[in-house]
């Protein structure tokens, strides 16, 4: 079994600034890491995947992530922020072996993530 | 255009009265499952399927039913909805269920129970 944990509930941050939101996984097997955006009043989104290779995944909207497997990190960073980036974040796991856990993916709390002007 | 669709989107019920969320995607989605959204909880699975006829608990399956008698459509079933079930329920859908897959996510259905 997984679990996901979002370091940080709520992140407020000025426009322009760069922001860093923190998710660390624990899991027996080796994972497949995401994370997915949610707009107010919409659906998840997907940002970006790390599936395997390069440890720094590049997403949409100017965001990236970086697996740190020693770590068991996987944080997502964005170099300069802007208001339409406000959003909640979450980061999510599921294993590679498949098995009972057919697809599933297990979530972190979120992160608010709200851009001031 | 390709999606997830969820309805209805706002519903307020009282205890004790059967009601259902439907569920239809257009992709010819293998996998189907559902989500419930609590504050500082994330998502947490209550039901999936693999295929028609397929359906397995998730994390939370208490209170809820579902079935996938088609491919594209998943309805998820409060029989008796009680309060501890007001929540922001997530519909998704993926072409395969290999843990590599990308789920697309309806807009969300928000149910009050009173």
């Amino acid at each position: 079994a997984q679990s996901v944990t979002q370091l940080d509930s709520q992140v407020p941050v000025f426009e322009e600034a760069p922001v860093e939101l923190r998710c660390n996984y624990s899991s027996s097997v080796s994972v497949y890491l995401f994370w997915y955006v949610q707009y107010p009043n919409q659906g998840l989104q997907l940002l970006l995947k790390y599936l395997s290779g390069s440890t720094l995944v590049k997403g949409i909207n100017g965001f990236e992530a970086e697996f740190n497997k020693s770590q068991t990190s996987f944080h997502l960073r964005k170099p300069s922020v802007h208001i339409s980036d406000t959003a909640e974040y979450f980061c999510a796991v599921s294993d590679q072996l498949g098995g009972t856990s057919y697809g599933k993916l297990t979530f972190g709390q979120g992160t608010i993530l709200t851009v001031h002007p | 255009e390709a999606q997830v669709t969820q309805n209805p989107r706002y519903l307020i019920t009282v205890t004790g009265k059967k009601l259902t969320v439907t569920c239809s995607q257009n992709m010819n989605h293998e996998y189907m499952s559902w989500y419930r959204q609590d504050p500082g909880l994330g998502l947490r699975q209550i039901y999936y399927s693999m295929n028609v006829e397929a359906t397995d608990k998730g994390d939370v399956p208490e209170g809820y039913k579902v079935s996938r008698k088609e491919k594209r459509n998943f309805p998820l079933i409060l029989e008796s909805p009680s309060p501890n079930q007001t929540s922001l329920y997530f519909c998704a859908s993926s072409l395969g269920f290999s843990g590599a897959n990308v789920l697309t996510f309806g807009a969300g259905s928000r149910l009050t129970v009173l």
